[in-house]
């Protein structure tokens, strides 16, 4: 069935340095992928999103890779700031191009 | 902030009863989509309206329905509520249906006692 999930649940980055937030899937039909950035009490924010016909896509200060052989997804946040403390969701793309989330995983900045 | 307004930001109901969600539309968006967040979880895909007509439904049953109005605002609206259906409810806009920027607003969460 139709599946987004993530590695791990609570990631732990030093203010500063660079934070890599990992995501599988299971649908090797999905050819559209985003993350996104969720805030307590907000609702989700685009982040960056990327096509199946590309395997890296840079915005400001995040990249996204895909591999599609290992059904991987992945979010590299550079010089992690406080503000990028949230939960981040990847997110794909169903048969009826419908936009399917995963659980999330927690992102703390460490002073 | 995205442009996509949510109400009533809070709600609690009585298990059995009905409630009504609401939400607009960013300007110049013809899509509404709706989500269902469990505490803890990602958000899961309830249905899609696109001018006025449902286009496309995730796992719900049918006491979930919607409406979208001509200026592309939208309803949520849950019958006979049960304890499950306690989350928060999250509406996104976006240009068009199919792949394109969703924008979400802040959600409505709702409480089913």
């Amino acid at each position: 069935g139709e599946s987004v999930g993530l590695h791990l649940p609570t990631l732990s980055v030093q203010e500063g340095d660079n934070s890599i937030i990992n995501c599988a899937y299971s649908n090797s039909a999905s050819d559209y992928f985003i993350w996104y950035k969720q805030e307590s009490g907000k609702g989700p924010q685009f982040i960056i999103d990327i096509r199946s016909n590309m395997d890296k896509r840079q915005g400001q200060r995040v990249t996204v890779l895909l591999n599609k052989t290992v059904k991987h997804l992945s979010l590299q946040i550079a010089a992690t700031q406080p503000g990028d403390s949230a939960v981040y969701f990847c997110a794909e793309n169903n048969q009826d191009d419908k936009i399917i989330f995963g659980k999330g995983t927690r992102l703390h900045i460490l002073p | 902030e995205t442009g996509v307004t949510q109400s009533p930001t809070h709600l609690i109901k009585t298990r059995g009863q009905q409630v009504t969600l609401r939400c607009s539309s960013q300007s110049g968006h013809n899509t509404v989509s709706w989500y269902q967040q469990a505490l803890g979880q990602g958000p899961q895909f309830i249905f899609q309206y696109y001018r006025e007509e449902e286009n496309g439904r995730g796992n719900f049953p049918p006491r979930f329905s919607g409406l979208q109005f001509p200026n592309y605002s939208s309803e949520l609206n849950v019958n006979a509520l049960e304890l499950d259906d306690s989350a928060l409810y999250l509406c996104a806009s976006s240009l068009e249906e199919g792949l394109y920027e969703q924008y979400f607003g802040p959600g409505t969460r709702l409480t089913v006692t």
